[in-house]
């Protein structure tokens, strides 16, 4: 069965400190995909980055980056320099792959980030 | 782009009342998603169709719960009756299947209170 795990629950921090979030899969499927997304307060879950399990070259966008390692299992997401904008809650998913039922997502418990001013 | 809309975006209803919550997916998606989020179990996958066919309802609660996909642009999720533990977001998503990977799109959620 697949698994994600996001230890941390809470996190706080004041304007302009990096953060990392963590996240720890556990998978037996070969390929598969992993992704982040935000909710921030209005609830919506917005999409943030999806990386294969063959890429393990880390990703930046902007303040964001994500750094994947197969060896831990491990998809951590990095943010530098945060805003209030970043408060929300960020979940870690882990996707099974499927022509025929397509792409199921697994998700963590959520990361709930508040970034004071 | 039309991302995935659903409707109605709040519903407030008493026990024992119906509830059908709607959702469009993203034109040309062929894979949909409902996802239910709760402060208890987080988000969870209720039911998801390919091709307007579910494939996995093993999430559905119980069966007050029912899905229907009667068309490519269009998909319900009926609780009857509803009951105050049904009270959660429930997130429509939908992505490009049988290409594998794709990214899940949702929708910004219903809000559903049982009272």
């Amino acid at each position: 069965a697949q698994k994600v795990t996001q230890a941390q629950t809470e996190i706080s921090v004041v304007e302009k400190e990096d953060v990392t979030l963590d996240c720890v899969y556990e998978t037996r499927d070969t390929t598969y995909y992993l992704f982040w997304y935000k909710q921030p307060p209005s609830g919506e879950l917005v999409f943030l980055i999806r990386r294969n399990s063959f890429d393990e070259q880390n990703e930046i966008s902007g303040r964001y980056s994500w750094n994947f390692q197969k060896s831990t299992s491990s998809f951590n997401f990095t943010i530098t320099a945060s805003q209030v904008v970043d408060s929300a809650v960020y979940f870690c998913a882990l996707s099974e792959v499927s022509e025929t039922s397509g792409s199921r997502l697994t998700f963590g418990e959520g990361t709930q980030l508040t970034v004071n001013p | 782009d039309a991302g995935v809309i659903q409707s109605p975006r709040h519903e407030v209803t008493e026990m024992g009342q119906e509830v059908t919550l709607r959702c469009k997916p993203i034109s040309g998606h062929n894979s949909l998603f409902w996802y239910r989020q709760t402060m208890m179990r987080g988000l969870e996958l209720l039911i998801y169709f390919n091709n307007n066919v579910p494939i996995d309802d093993s999430g559905m609660p119980e069966d007050r719960f029912s899905a229907k996909m009667p068309n490519a642009s269009f998909s319900t999720l009926k609780i009857q009756p509803s009951e105050p533990r049904d009270s959660a977001v429930y997130f429509c998503a939908s992505s490009l299947a049988p290409l594998t990977g794709n990214t899940i799109y949702f929708g910004e959620g219903s809000w559903l209170t049982v009272v």
